[in-house]
C-alpha cells in the first residue's frame, strides 16, 4: 500500500466551483506539504504544516486554503476555482526527526482541470 | 529562485554510467545538496543528499566539489527506469526550504 495517498487522482471542475483535494499518509510523519506543478516547470510550494496546529503559507498560497484535520491528513481547497489553477498537485510528507535534512516523500499527484 | 543550474537535458545509453552535473556557485556553508527525480506520471522521489563529503547509496553516488560550488550525481549503470527529470536542490535547512527548479530531463537509450 502507498504511504502517501491523494484523492481524487483526476478532477475536472468548472470556474467558480469549490473543490477539495485530500492527502493521507501512513508514514507517521509530522510535516506535510502541498505543491503544484505546471507543464515543463518544477514544483512550487503552496502551503505546509509542521504539526496539526501549524499552517504556513508557501510561495504561491493565493487562491488556496488548507486544513490539517489530523496528523495523517492534510487537505487543499480551492474556494473558487479559476482556469489558471489547472495543474498537477502533489502532497508530500517529512519527519522532523530525520536529522539528516528531512527527506520528503511525495504522493502520486492529483491532476486538476478547471474549465 | 532555485539557486542551482542544470542542463535542460542529457542522454545516456542503457547500462553505461551517466554523470549529471549541477552548479551551485552561491552555496553557503550550511546548505545541503539534494537530488530528487521524477519519473513520468509520478511524484518526485528522493535520490541522495550531501553536505561536503561524497555520498553513496543504493540508487546513486553524489560527488561534491571541494569548493562545494558544483556537484555531480552519478548513476553507475543507467537503466531505462532511470529516465526521469532530475532535480538538484540546495536547502538551507528545514525541509520547507526545498525549491524545485525546472530540473534536467534524462533520456536513456536502449
Amino acid at each position: 500500500d502507498a504511504d502517501v495517498t491523494q484523492t481524487p487522482r483526476n478532477r475536472i471542475t468548472k470556474t467558480g466551483k469549490r473543490i477539495m483535494l485530500e492527502c493521507s499518509q501512513t508514514k507517521g510523519h509530522d510535516r506535510m506539504y502541498w505543491y503544484r506543478q505546471d507543464p515543463g516547470l518544477g514544483l512550487r510550494l503552496i502551503y505546509y504544516s509542521f504539526d496539526v496546529k501549524d499552517i504556513n503559507k508557501g510561495e504561491i498560497s493565493d487562491g488556496y486554503s488548507v486544513s490539517r484535520q489530523a496528523q495523517a491528513k492534510f487537505s487543499l481547497s480551492l474556494e473558487s476555482a479559476i482556469p489558471n489553477q489547472t495543474a498537477l498537485y502533489f502532497c508530500a510528507t517529512s519527519d522532523h526527526r530525520d536529522t539528516t535534512q528531512e527527506t520528503q516523500y511525495f504522493g502520486p499527484g492529483t491532476r486538476l482541470l478547471v474549465l | 529562485d532555485a539557486k542551482t543550474t542544470q542542463p535542460n537535458s542529457m542522454e545516456s545509453n542503457e547500462e553505461e554510467p551517466v554523470h549529471l552535473p549541477c552548479n551551485h556557485s552561491t552555496i553557503s556553508g550550511t546548505d545541503y545538496i539534494h537530488w530528487y527525480r521524477q519519473l513520468p506520471s509520478q511524484g518526485p522521489e528522493y535520490v541522495i543528499h550531501g553536505l561536503t563529503s561524497n555520498v553513496n547509496n543504493r540508487m546513486a553516488s553524489l560527488a561534491i566539489a571541494e569548493d562545494r560550488k558544483s556537484s555531480t550525481l552519478i548513476l553507475h549503470r543507467a537503466t531505462l527506469r532511470d529516465a526521469a527529470v532530475y532535480y538538484c536542490i540546495r536547502s538551507q535547512g528545514g525541509s520547507e526550504k526545498l525549491v524545485f527548479g525546472k530540473g534536467m530531463k534524462l533520456t536513456v537509450n536502449p
